[in-house]
């Protein structure tokens, strides 16, 4: 079945490093990609998707591109904020019932 | 536009008890969707509806749970004769039925079962 594998957790970094998060998927057909993000005491929002290959996804600095080589869409962001310490989930769809299937989460940590 | 909402919020029961939850979906989304997730892991997927209809159900989903949206509106989650396994949160999303369409998540209802 489908399936998404993402990067193991946690990551900490300070205040206006890099973020990459790794995300791969494992999908029949041609699936919609998405990251969600869950802040502390919070539900999961949608924080940006990209629905065809080569699609860019993009949200509050953050960036996605899908690329249907690699089964890849990596989660990035140039300058990262206390404010985005969260969970990151990378999730799937695909036609039909399209229920999502998500990846277990990355927690990632903004020290100041 | 009032989002989606779920309750309770928490849940704490006996093992053996029954459990009923509730969602509300944002009003005039005909698709409905339930996902448990367990700490330290990402959704699953239990069963969807669209309008009243249940058209897909997990094999996570026991004969002890249950699921209904009997108008098209809000839906209940039963689980009948709970079991420490149980515990989790589970997720209520909705959306409208279309190619490439946002879910939108409620805030969880998180269940213990001693």
């Amino acid at each position: 079945g489908d399936s998404v594998t993402q990067m193991e957790g946690p990551v900490t970094l300070s205040e206006e490093a890099f973020l990459t998060i790794n995300c791969t998927y494992t999908a029949t057909g041609y699936p919609s990609l998405f990251w969600y993000v869950q802040y502390p005491g919070e539900g999961l929002q949608l924080l940006l998707k990209a629905t065809k290959a080569d699609d860019k996804g993009s949200n509050k600095g953050f960036e996605a591109t899908y690329r249907k080589e690699t089964t890849s869409f990596h989660l990035e962001k140039g300058s990262v904020q206390v404010s985005d310490s969260a969970v990151y989930f990378c999730a799937l769809s695909q036609g039909g019932s399209e229920k999502l299937v998500f990846g277990k989460g990355t927690k990632l940590t903004v020290n100041p | 536009d009032t989002g989606v909402s779920q309750n309770p919020r928490h849940k704490i029961t006996k093992r053996g008890q029954n459990v009923t939850f509730r969602c509300d979906p944002i009003s005039e989304h005909n698709r409905l969707y339930w996902y448990r997730q367990t700490l330290g892991q990402g959704p699953e997927f239990l069963t969807y509806f669209q309008n009243e209809a249940q058209l897909e159900k997990s094999r996570l989903l026991s004969d002890r749970f249950s699921a209904e949206r009997p108008k098209g509106s809000f839906s209940t989650l039963e689980i009948q004769r709970t079991e420490q396994g149980d515990s989790a949160m589970y997720l209520c999303a909705s959306t409208l039925m279309g190619a490439q369409e946002t879910q939108y998540f409620g805030p969880g209802t998180r269940l213990l079962v001693l």
